[in-house]
């Protein structure tokens, strides 16, 4: 079975900090996604990496960056956390662009910035 | 642009069937993912079809029409644990996913 492991469950800072978060798979998989979840919106991407230290942007990169020195590891970094940050995130990987492949995802960080 | 709708709460009564829509206007058509995701954890992967027709995968069936881009997730026989959300995703020409916000199933006896 894929898993996918996000470093923390749930997540506080203040207004201001820089905060990361961090996924790690551990099924060779090329590509790595990381998205956010909020009530009434669905989940929606912020940026994704096809290989190692490529990376591409999503619907809503801003305020955002990721690093992907590893191919199992891909981490998002919001550069000055807003309270407008405050969401569910998702990480999700999948083994190729191949259309049938189903992205799987880790349980979610779950961070309240204050 | 690209949008795709589903209701947003549906109930039903346990061994029953029911039927969630999707519909979805994106450029492009790659695909179409059906997910579950219970409360406070990972969406889980149930379904695949990017041809029309269903697809039947035990007490789960999801069907496609590409011309009125629509789907549905068929769950029949109902259990407590079918309680969860479900997400209608399309990949379109580029390859990302597309979600929808999901629709909130509760299931009663």
């Amino acid at each position: 079975d894929v898993k996918v492991t996000q470093s923390s469950r749930y997540l506080v800072k203040r207004t201001g900090e820089k905060v990361f978060l961090e996924c790690v798979q551990d099924m060779d998989h090329e590509n790595m996604f990381w998205y956010r979840q909020d009530p009434g919106l669905g989940l929606r991407l912020i940026y994704f990496s096809y290989d190692v230290k490529m990376k591409e942007k999503g619907d809503i990169p801003e305020g955002y960056s990721v690093s992907r020195e590893k191919k199992e590891r891909f981490s998002l970094i919001l550069e000055s956390a807003s309270t407008n940050q405050t969401s569910m995130y998702l990480c999700a990987s999948s083994q190729d662009s191949l259309s049938n492949q189903p992205q799987h995802f880790g349980d979610g960080t779950r961070l309240s910035i204050l | 642009g690209q949008n795709i709708d589903q209701p947003t709460e549906m109930t039903a009564t346990e061994g029953a069937i029911v039927q969630i829509n999707c519909t979805y206007q994106t450029s492009g058509f790659n695909g179409l993912f059906w997910y579950q995701q219970h409360a406070g954890e990972a969406p889980t992967f149930l379904s695949y079809n990017v041809l029309d027709g269903l697809e039947e995968k035990g007490r789960f069936s999801s069907f496609l029409s590409r011309s009125k881009g629509y789907s549905y997730l068929l769950l029949k026989e109902l259990q407590m644990k079918d309680s969860a959300s479900y997400l209608c995703a399309v990949r379109p020409a580029n390859n990302k996913l597309i979600f929808g916000a999901g629709t909130r199933l509760a299931v009663h006896p």
